[in-house]
């Protein structure tokens, strides 16, 4: 049984700042990692994905993989009020075609 | 652009009224996935299909159906809501590969009365 775990929040940061979103999985043949930006009512938005371990950069994301520890992170740097949203971690599997798993997601509140 | 589009934006019903909601995508992807998601959580897979094939989750209720009438199309059918069915459906696309990345319509709202 693939699960997703992320807490889900609220995740409060000031305007400005970092903030750090934590995604941990249990699959440990998942391969392919995803991170997701849903605003209230909307539908879940691409933000980043990763398949190597490290880090990979997108402008103010970086997101993060270590899967010997089976966690994938995502860094939000000068968090912007827009930024407010909850943001959902999803993993896919070995090989080719698969399904993704998606945690609950948390959710990230930037206070002006 | 290239996209997903999801009709209707909002759909009301009554109770037992059999209700179609429908994708549409033009990015040519081989995939396309229907996800039901309530209110803070997560976005739960009801089937997919892999071009023609046809792949039920094993908890979808037989009360979702769905159909897949060419590439670009995708509907989902509800032949008799309940209260519980209420939830926002989602439409996503992908292509088979190494990533699978999964691309998001802009979903239906669904209130059953």
């Amino acid at each position: 049984q693939k699960e997703v775990e992320q807490n889900s929040g609220p995740l409060s940061v000031p305007e400005g700042a970092i903030a750090s979103l934590n995604c941990t999985y249990s699959d440990r043949g998942s391969q392919s990692f995803f991170w997701y930006r849903q605003y209230s009512g909307k539908s879940p938005e691409l933000i980043m994905f990763i398949y190597s371990n490290g880090d990979k950069e997108d402008g103010r994301f970086t997101a993060q993989l270590n899967k010997a520890s089976q966690y994938v992170s995502l860094l939000i740097r000068d968090s912007q009020p827009s930024d407010s949203a909850t943001y959902l971690c999803a993993v896919n599997g070995p090989g080719g075609y698969q399904k993704v798993t998606f945690g609950t997601g948390t959710k990230l509140q930037v206070i002006p | 652009d290239a996209m997903v589009i999801q009709n209707p934006r909002y759909q009301v019903t009554q109770f037992g009224k059999p209700v179609t909601l429908s994708c549409s995508q033009t990015l040519n992807h081989n995939v396309m996935y229907w996800y039901q998601q309530k209110s803070s959580q997560a976005p739960k897979l009801l089937f997919h299909y892999y071009d023609k094939d046809f792949n039920n989750e094993a908890d979808t209720p037989d009360n979702f159906q769905s159909r897949r009438p060419n590439t670009s199309f995708c509907f989902l059918d509800i032949r008799s809501p309940g209260l519980g069915d209420a939830a926002m459906y989602l439409c996503a696309t992908s292509r088979v590969g190494h990533t699978d990345t999964q691309y998001f319509g802009p979903g239906t709202r669904l209130t059953v009365l």
